[in-house]
């Protein structure tokens, strides 16, 4: 079965520092989709960043960075110089190669402090 | 990035009335889309898939009588809670995705509160 991993309910940050979020996951698929996910207080799901199982080099998109380790089973998201308007829930979530279905880790809670 | 609409926002029904929630993508056309039901400060649980065109595919543990999903065409899905209780307060929240193994798509989400 597969499964998402976030053990961290809660984090702090510095503005301007640099901050991980931790995700593991679990599949027995050979092809998937790893995805993190920022949800406001508004309750919109916002989409950060992809990798995919196949894909040698970590993804970027633009402060986002996704430190992928396969073997691990692990897919961080990094954000770099945290912003006040970062603070809000992060989600990561995976889905199978061939299909649609999404499923989520418990989140993480990121306070960025002035 | 594709956009999905979801109406209303915001509801609030008495208890043992009924609640119809839309998705609509916008700009896409989506063979599947998901209902996910989220509650306070907790993860996003998936409630059902429903594709165009042929019954909804619920998860486990949730009542197919009771939340109706109706995917009639390929640009809109409609999730109805039936009978509604207090207990059906939630956030409900639904996605689509334009091509399998993409990014999905969420509405806004619907806040449902029932008096």
């Amino acid at each position: 079965a597969q499964k998402i991993t976030q053990t961290q309910p809660g984090m702090f940050v510095q503005e301007k520092e640099a901050v991980t979020l931790d995700c593991t996951y679990d599949t027995s698929d050979q092809s998937y989709g790893l995805f993190w996910y920022k949800q406001p207080s508004s309750g919109e799901m916002i989409f950060l960043i992809y990798q995919g199982s196949y894909d040698e080099q970590n993804a970027t998109e633009g402060r986002y960075s996704l430190n992928f380790q396969k073997a691990r089973k692990s897919a961080n998201l990094v954000i770099s110089a945290s912003q006040l308007g970062d603070s809000a829930m992060y989600f990561c979530a995976m889905r199978n190669g061939g299909g649609f279905k999404t499923i989520f880790g418990a989140g993480t809670r990121l306070f960025v402090k002035a | 990035g594709a956009v999905v609409s979801q109406h209303p926002s915001r509801v609030i029904c008495k208890s043992g009335t009924s609640v119809k929630i839309e998705c609509r993508s916008l700009d896409f056309q989506a063979t599947t889309m998901f209902w996910y039901r989220q509650f306070p400060k907790q993860s996003l649980m998936l409630m059902a898939t429903s594709n165009e065109g042929s019954k909804a595919t619920y998860e486990q543990g949730v009542e197919k009588d009771k939340f109706l999903i109706n995917h009639a065409s390929l640009t809109l899905s409609t999730l109805t809670v039936t009978s509604a209780h207090p207990e059906d307060s939630s956030f409900y929240i639904c996605s689509a995705s334009v091509n399998k193994g993409t990014e999905a798509f969420f509405g806004q989400g619907t806040r449902l509160t029932v008096v």
